[in-house]
C-alpha cells in the first residue's frame, strides 16, 4: 500500500499571501489529521476529518482552515500567511481516527 | 501549562544501554501515542496504548492510568535508534491531541 504523500513538499510564501496544502491518505483510511511543528512550539494540532466532515480542531485562528474531500483527501489552507506560519506541517491517516496514525512526510513552509 | 511532560529533554547513551524515556500528563485520555522523528521530519508512530503494555522488538511501552504516567524503553540500544521521540495523548473529552517536547536521544556506537 502506498503511504501518506504531501503536496508540495517544500513552499516559500511571502506575508499576506495564502497558502494550499494537500493531503492523499493511504487507501481506506477515512481520518485524516493536520498538524503543525515549529521549533519553538513543537507539534500542534490543527484539525482532523473524517468522512468529509471537521470532527475536532486545535487552537489555531480562523486563517487556518481544511476540507477534505469524498476520496479522503484533505487539503489544509492559510491565508494572509505571518512570519510565525513558517513551520513543517504534517497529516497522518487513520482507519477511522482511533487507531495508529500514519504519518505523511510533511510540507515545509517558510514565510518571507 | 504543557498538558504533557516529557523526560529527559536529551539523552546520550552507549550502543546497548537500557533507555527509558517518561512522560506524564494531565487531562484525562482515551489514548497515549508514542512517536519517533528522525532528522528531516518524518514521524513513525511507534505505540498507541490505552492500558498496560506493549511491546514491539526492542521496543517496550508501559501506561499507568491512575498515575497518569508512561514509559518508553529501548533495550540493547542502538545508534539506528537516535532520534526525536514524542509522547502525544488524545484527551478523552473534547479529542484534542496534545504533545511533549519530545525526547532528543543520541546513541554513540
Amino acid at each position: 500500500k502506498a503511504g501518506v504523500t504531501q503536496t508540495p513538499r517544500y513552499l516559500i510564501k511571502t506575508r499576506g499571501q495564502q497558502v494550499t496544502l494537500s493531503c492523499s491518505p493511504i487507501s481506506g483510511h477515512r481520518s485524516v489529521s493536520w498538524y503543525q511543528q515549529t521549533p519553538g512550539q513543537g507539534l500542534q494540532f490543527l484539525f482532523e476529518y473524517f468522512s468529509e466532515t471537521q470532527r475536532n480542531k486545535g487552537n489555531f485562528p480562523g486563517r487556518f482552515s481544511g476540507r477534505q474531500f469524498s476520496n479522503s483527501r484533505s487539503e489544509m489552507n492559510v491565508s494572509t500567511l505571518e512570519l510565525g506560519d513558517s513551520a513543517l506541517y504534517l497529516c497522518a491517516s487513520s482507519l477511522s481516527g482511533w487507531e495508529t496514525q500514519y504519518f505523511g512526510p510533511g510540507t515545509r513552509l517558510l514565510v518571507l | 501549562k504543557n498538558e504533557v511532560e516529557q523526560s529527559p529533554q536529551n539523552l546520550t547513551a552507549q550502543e546497548g544501554e537500557f533507555i527509558t524515556i517518561n512522560c506524564s500528563y494531565s487531562v484525562g485520555i482515551s489514548a497515549l501515542h508514542w512517536l519517533q522523528q528522525h532528522p528531516g521530519g518524518g514521524i513513525v508512530s511507534l505505540f498507541m496504548l490505552s492500558s498496560g503494555k506493549k511491546k514491539h522488538g526492542r521496543l517496550i511501552a508501559t501506561i499507568n492510568i491512575q498515575e497518569k504516567h508512561s514509559s518508553l524503553h529501548i533495550t540493547a540500544s542502538h545508534p539506528r535508534d537516535s532520534a526525536v521521540y514524542i509522547c502525544a495523548v488524545r484527551s478523552g473529552t473534547g479529542n484534542q491531541f496534545y504533545f511533549g517536547t519530545g525526547t532528543s536521544l543520541t546513541v554513540i556506537p
